[in-house]
């Protein structure tokens, strides 16, 4: 079965800018989370879509948001970029999202803003 | 909220030397404990988890151990090898609203190095 997979791999934008990111969970997986890994913060929780539906928000402004389509693949956007918005941007998938499934990430989005 | 404290932030043993992290937790209701391994531009692995009706989970040389009464568990690597070498972060899984889906709280990893 092919792993959770994420594109574009890198990218590189300037302040201001509007990104757009993909999440493409494993087959039968139902629910995306979002992650984004700095060096100074950790991983953090950005959101989580099920069935098309945003259940949970982490703490992060209202630039960031996402959201999910039918075939379960998710996108996550960022507007009016900011410096501290480079970052590796995870998405992992599991099957309900329920709170002892397994969560299997994908290799990440490593966003450079200048 | 949920917080997770991870100690201690590096790690450096010899091969074949066992290693071991920890991690405490402040939320009692929190019942799932995975710990992933990330090795330098790869993304995280799940090595290994544990649920809260059980007290210790062993698979080969990786073992976890969680103390629910004192809100923390830990990783114990043993025999350690060089391809150990990685950051390793636990995580806990809070109850959000609705009470049935949960997302990852982690702790800040602790980067392990083995030397040969």
């Amino acid at each position: 079965k092919a792993g959770v997979t994420q594109t574009p791999r890198y990218l590189i934008k300037t302040r201001g800018q509007q990104v757009t990111l993909s999440c493409s969970p494993i087959s039968g997986h139902r629910s995306v989370s979002w992650y984004q890994q700095t060096p100074g913060q950790g991983l953090q929780f950005l959101f989580e879509y099920f069935s098309e539906t945003q259940r949970n928000k982490g703490n992060f402004p209202g630039r960031f948001s996402g959201r999910q389509f039918s075939n379960s693949r998710s996108e996550m956007n960022v507007s009016t970029l900011e410096l501290g918005d480079s970052a590796l941007y995870l998405c992992a998938s599991s099957f309900t999202g329920t709170r002892e499934e397994t969560q299997y990430f994908g290799p990440g989005t490593r966003l450079l803003v200048l | 909220g949920e917080n997770v404290e991870q100690h201690p932030s590096t790690l450096s043993v010899q091969e074949g030397d066992s290693a071991v992290i920890k991690c405490t937790y402040s939320d009692s209701a929190s019942n799932y404990f995975p710990w992933y391994k990330q090795e330098l531009g790869k993304r995280p692995q799940l090595i290994i988890d544990i649920r809260s009706n059980v007290g210790e989970k062993k698979d080969q040389r990786i073992a976890v151990t969680l103390n629910k009464t004192a809100k923390h568990f830990s990783l114990h690597i043993t025999e350690t090898q060089p391809e150990d070498s990685a950051v390793y972060f636990c995580a806990v899984t809070t109850m959000n609203y609705g009470g049935s889906q949960g997302n990852l709280i982690f702790g800040k990893g602790t980067k392990l190095s083995v030397k040969p």
